[in-house]
Formats: C-alpha cells, sequence, structure tokens
C-alpha cells in the first residue's frame, strides 16, 4: 500500500517568512496531491491539490510543486500570516480507476509568530 | 446543511461499553470514508464506502470495530467493547469518488474519551 512521509513535524516562523512542508509517498500509481489544513478543533480543510500531470500549482500565497520522478511534492507558503498557523497534511490517492483513498501524512504543525 | 455533519461532537464513555458515531455525508457523495486522529497524530485510514461496492475494510484496527452505510447517505462506525486505546477523534469525510477530482469534505469529527 501507499505510504506517505512529511517532514518537518513541526515548523516555527516569523510572520512574512516563507514556509516549505515536504512529503514523499512510495506507489507510482498516486496521481492525485492534496494538502489540507486544520485548525484547532476542527476538520482538516482542503487548500490546495496537484495533479500528476502539472508540476507546479500556485494560488495566491501557497504554491505545490511535485516530482514524479522522485516521488516528491511539497508546499510553499510565502509572506506568512499568524492565521496561517494550523496543522497541514499532505496526502496521496490514485484517482483513477483505484480507490480513491487518501494516504496521509503525519502532518506539521506551523506556528507564525506575529 | 451544506458539509459534512457527525454526531455527537463529543462522547464520553466507559471502558467496555460500545459506541456508535454518526456521518451524514453531502448530499450526492457516492464515497465516504472514516479515518481516526490521535492526539497529535495524523489521519489513520479505518473504512471506505463507495456506491453500491463493498466496503473496503482494510483499515480497521481489530474486530471491535464496525461500520455500516445505508445506500449513498448516512454511516454509522460502531466501537464494541471500547478500551482507553479508542481515545482520538474520529473524522468522516465524502467525496465525489471518480475522475480526477476527488477532494474529501470532513467533518468537525467525535472526539471519543474512554474512561
Amino acid at each position: 500500500g501507499e505510504n506517505v512521509e512529511q517532514h518537518p513535524s513541526t515548523l516555527s516562523v516569523q510572520e512574512g517568512d516563507s514556509a516549505v512542508i515536504k512529503c514523499t509517498y512510495s506507489d507510482s500509481a498516486s496521481n492525485y496531491f492534496p494538502w489540507y489544513k486544520q485548525e484547532l478543533g476542527k476538520g482538516p480543510q482542503l487548500i490546495i491539490d496537484i495533479r500528476s500531470n502539472v508540476g507546479e500549482k500556485k494560488d495566491q500565497r501557497i504554491a505545490v510543486t511535485l516530482n514524479k520522478t522522485a516521488k516528491h511534492f511539497s508546499l510553499h507558503i510565502t509572506e506568512t500570516q499568524p492565521e496561517d498557523s494550523a496543522v497541514y497534511f499532505c496526502a496521496a490517492v490514485e484517482a483513477s480507476g483505484g480507490s480513491y483513498i487518501p494516504t496521509f501524512g503525519r502532518g506539521t504543525s506551523l506556528i507564525v509568530h506575529p | 446543511g451544506a458539509g459534512v455533519s457527525q454526531s455527537p461532537s463529543n462522547k464520553v464513555t466507559e471502558k467496555g461499553k460500545d459506541v456508535e458515531l454518526r456521518c451524514d455525508p453531502i448530499s450526492g457523495h457516492t464515497a465516504l470514508y472514516w479515518y481516526r486522529q490521535r492526539l497529535g497524530q495524523g489521519l489513520e485510514f479505518l473504512i471506505y464506502f463507495q456506491g453500491n461496492s463493498a466496503p473496503d475494510k482494510s483499515g480497521l484496527p481489530s474486530d471491535r470495530f464496525s461500520a455500516e452505510r445505508t445506500g449513498e447517505s448516512v454511516s454509522t462506525l460502531t466501537i464494541q467493547r471500547t478500551q482507553q486505546e479508542d481515545s482520538a477523534v474520529y473524522l468522516c469525510a465524502s467525496s465525489v469518488a471518480g475522475g480526477m477530482s476527488t477532494e474529501a469534505f470532513f467533518g468537525q469529527g467525535t472526539r471519543l474519551t474512554v474512561v
């Protein structure tokens, strides 16, 4: 089955700095990679995703990159703000005739200091 | 409501008792997932329902855990003879599985505490 590793487990930055969270996956059949943000006491919410036919996607201050050969994908947050503080989860999914079950990383607790 | 709804939001139970957790997915979503999240940990897959197909139960940790889904609507996760290690937040998610758009929408979770 799929295995997703996520690093770092905790990331502390100053407001305005950039934050990068990295994930690796094991199953080359995975072709959909969502990122979720979980605020305290809430369920995870999708913030950005990328499919295997592209290498990069950007949405305002958030970007995701994918290296299929190396089975790496990363989340980049620029100009961080205190409200970005949350736990971020990466996931890998086989979304083309497979089971569509997201396998999640262990999460990164991002703390943005004002 | 437009989102995934879970009930109860909190449940405290005594060790050895059975509990039932409920999930109301988004209308029209054929796929439904249950995950477990222990304190400070990631999301551990439990079970997956997709339409009328047999559920994928590969993540259930023991035979004390079971889940049912009525058609493409409500799902119930049952834990029998609860143990302290069952204490966690149980998250339900639903999605329109199929093609490449498989965003999973999560509920707020049920926080289960076994005392």
